[in-house]
């Protein structure tokens, strides 16, 4: 079945560039999400990308997506302390369902 | 501002007493969704309603049912909740099969 794989923790300093990357396995998936989780609140969406698109940037963040090799990332420029979060890659099956990946936690040292 | 509506935010129940949680929405989605969350894992999802279609994941437990009496309005209703059903309960909602759009979730905990 359809699988979606991400490291479980990123540690960067302030103001440094942050990237979190993704493998997914369902070559049909039309769309890719990033929604990003704080502690004891839900998700919030922060970006997606078609899949025929091999880049989008939305102010700091960047999305890359190589289709070719089922690989996504997120790069957060400037990293402040308030990106300090669970980020969850999402693809979009078939049906419309998504299959999450099980979170990449960010944390930022001052 | 349109937005997904999730109440309580924190529930407390004992174990095996009924208890339901709630999920509004001013999008107009045709769609509502209610997500399972453990610490630490990603959400999983129970099941959904496509307009008044309820689809049930194959793997959730009949001990979860859920309503849907009008399009803004989702319920989960857990029957006789167990230690194990202690989670983050989050709702989503789309148009079709667009991008979702979460609640802030409620925070389920059994004694």
């Amino acid at each position: 079945g359809e699988d979606v794989e991400q490291s479980l923790f990123l540690s960067v300093r302030e103001g440094d560039s942050s990237v979190i990357n993704c493998t997914y396995t369902d070559s049909s998936s039309t769309y890719l999400y990033w929604y990003k989780q704080e502690p004891g609140a839900g998700l919030q969406l922060l970006t997606y990308i078609f899949s025929n698109m091999d880049m989008k940037q939305d102010q700091r963040l960047t999305v890359l997506l190589n289709k070719k090799d089922k690989h996504l990332s997120l790069r957060i420029a400037d990293t402040q302390t308030g990106d300090s979060a669970i980020y969850f890659c999402a693809e979009r099956e078939g049906q419309g369902n998504l299959i999450f990946g099980k979170g990449t936690k960010l944390s930022v040292k001052p | 501002d349109a937005m997904v509506i999730q109440n309580p935010r924190y529930q407390v129940t004992q174990f095996g007493k009924p208890v339901t949680l709630s999920c509004s929405q001013t999008l107009n989605h045709n769609v509502m969704y209610w997500y399972q969350q453990k610490s630490s894992q990603a959400p999983k999802l129970l099941f959904h309603y496509y307009d008044k279609d309820f689809n049930n994941e194959a793997d959730t437990p009949d001990n979860f049912q859920s309503r849907r009496p009008n399009t803004s309005f989702c319920f989960l209703d857990i029957r006789s909740p167990g230690l194990g059903d202690a989670a983050m309960y989050l709702c989503a909602t789309s148009r079709g099969k667009e991008t979702q759009y979460f609640g802030p979730g409620t925070r389920l905990l059994v004694l």
